[in-house]
């Protein structure tokens, strides 16, 4: 149990295009989402936290009209990067709470490697 | 503000060897302490969580116990394998800390490297 998912796992892109992340909670409702980034070789840093039906709460420092987080429902919540650029090139991780680890486990989905040429 | 400092990698072990992997915490309230454990090319898992002072939490033969009076929660197994090869990263999740609820904030990660 607890599975989170993320589409699509790697994604190429041109410079100023923009590009959507999806994250979903396959078997449980999730009333609690997460954006992270990891550059190499470094940790996780938070982006964004989202609650279904409401607007994301972003961490100092983050663009919220960069990184639009949207969490339609219980299980899915998208990212997308607008006008990406080559210094948005990272490792976006999601995870999601609200499993049967409780509200502080967090599940994490495998991540999507973006690369803006 | 709220931290986790966790050892330096990369560390090296032969197979069957003992590990332990330190991990220390500031926090202004009562966290909750976890280890995730990402294998290569994959996503972040939870390997095991304490939530209360004196908690031991163990998973596949890894354990750790939250230590309040040192503030420190170290992983530990006895006998690791080639399969535990991957970046170990301690956690906490502080109600109290003035970020977003259940938010966590990682140590930087140990690599840890198995060798037959």
């Amino acid at each position: 149990g607890a599975v989170v998912s993320q589409h699509p796992s790697w994604v190429i892109c041109k410079s100023g295009t923009s590009v959507k992340i999806e994250c979903r909670s396959l078997d449980f409702q999730a009333t609690t989402m997460f954006w992270y980034r990891q550059f190499p070789k470094q940790s996780l840093m938070l982006m964004a936290t989202s609650n279904e039906g409401s607007k994301a709460t972003y961490e100092q420092g983050v663009e919220k009209d960069k990184f639009l987080i949207n969490h339609a429902s219980l299980t899915l919540s998208t990212l997308t990067v607008t006008s990406a650029h080559p210094e948005d090139s990272s490792f976006y991780i999601c995870s999601a709470s609200g499993g049967t680890g409780g509200t502080d486990t967090q599940y994490f989905g495998p991540g999507t490697r973006l690369t803006v040429l | 503000g709220d931290s986790v400092t966790q050892m330096e990698g990369p560390v090296t072990l032969s197979e069957e060897a003992f590990l332990t992997i330190n991990c220390t915490y500031t926090a202004t309230g009562y966290p909750s302490l976890f280890w995730y454990v990402q294998y290569p090319g994959e996503g972040l898992q939870l390997l095991l969580k304490a939530t209360k002072a004196d908690d031991k939490g163990s998973n596949k033969g890894f354990e750790a116990t939250y230590r309040k009076e040192t503030t420190s929660f170290h992983l530990e197994k006895g006998s690791v394998q080639v399969s535990d090869s991957a970046v170990y990263f301690c956690a906490l999740s502080d109600p109290s800390y003035g970020g977003s609820q259940g938010n966590l904030i990682f140590g930087k990660g140990t690599k840890l490297s198995v060798k037959p």
